[in-house]
């Protein structure tokens, strides 16, 4: 079983469509990541949280340390938000452990 | 501007050939890693380095090598002992503490033919 686990791995919408994408850990954490990598392979990061929430224009991160679970949010999805989204918990120092990610794709 | 640059892009190498990707960084972080991602996995890691002329093997490090012998500079040697070198490899960058932005460079795609 990994330490950080993701829901859906696959995910499709149609544009205008609220998503939720879910990451769940299993070991304690000092920071929850949440990443986006381009089709091309860039990894972007989207999010840091240590505890609540946090709001960047269409996006809104979430994260409850007690039930070792964060979510990701998309709001007005649109086509050019598909991408791999990547959880990763600082589990050790600086040192991330990384979730299988999800492909989201969006349809106009 | 301040950022992460991987080079090269693409690469194809020979089986039994050394290949060394570069990974140089202009953000003035302690921190450097190499990650690898196969196809519908998640990063591995296979080095990392939290200070200058230091680094420590990651979850994969076998058949690979590193140096730091410049805070800016983290290249990753792909060594012919590496079984299954094809894959997509990441670098990454940040503060040395813990809970810090992680920066990413772009990646470099290795072929072996």
């Amino acid at each position: 079983k990994n330490e950080v686990e993701q829901s859906p791995q696959n995910l499709t919408a149609q544009e205008g469509e609220f998503i939720t994408i879910n990451c769940s850990y299993s070991v304690g954490i000092s920071a929850l990541h949440w990443l986006q990598q381009h089709p091309g392979g860039g990894i972007v990061s989207l999010f840091m949280l240590s505890s609540g929430k946090k709001k960047h224009g269409r996006l809104i991160a979430t994260i409850n340390i007690q039930e070792k679970h964060s979510s990701l949010h998309i709001t007005a999805s649109h086509p050019r938000d598909s991408a791999v989204y990547i959880c990763a918990a600082s589990v050790s120092g600086s040192r991330l452990t990384f979730g299988e990610g999800t492909q989201l794709t969006v349809n106009p | 501007d301040g950022g992460i640059t991987q080079s090269p892009k693409y690469l194809f190498r020979k089986e039994g050939q050394n290949v060394t990707l570069s990974c140089e960084q202009n953000l003035n972080h302690d921190a450097m890693y190499w990650y690898r991602q196969d196809p519908g996995q998640g990063l591995r890691l296979i080095y990392y380095s939290q200070i200058v002329n230091d680094f420590q093997k990651g979850d994969i490090a076998e058949g690979y090598s590193v140096s730091r012998e410049k805070k800016e500079s983290f290249p990753l040697t792909v060594t012919s002992a590496q079984k299954n070198p094809t894959a997509f490899y990441l670098c990454a960058s940040s503060s040395d503490r813990g809970g810090n932005t992680i920066y990413f460079g772009e990646g470099s795609w290795l072929t072996v033919v």
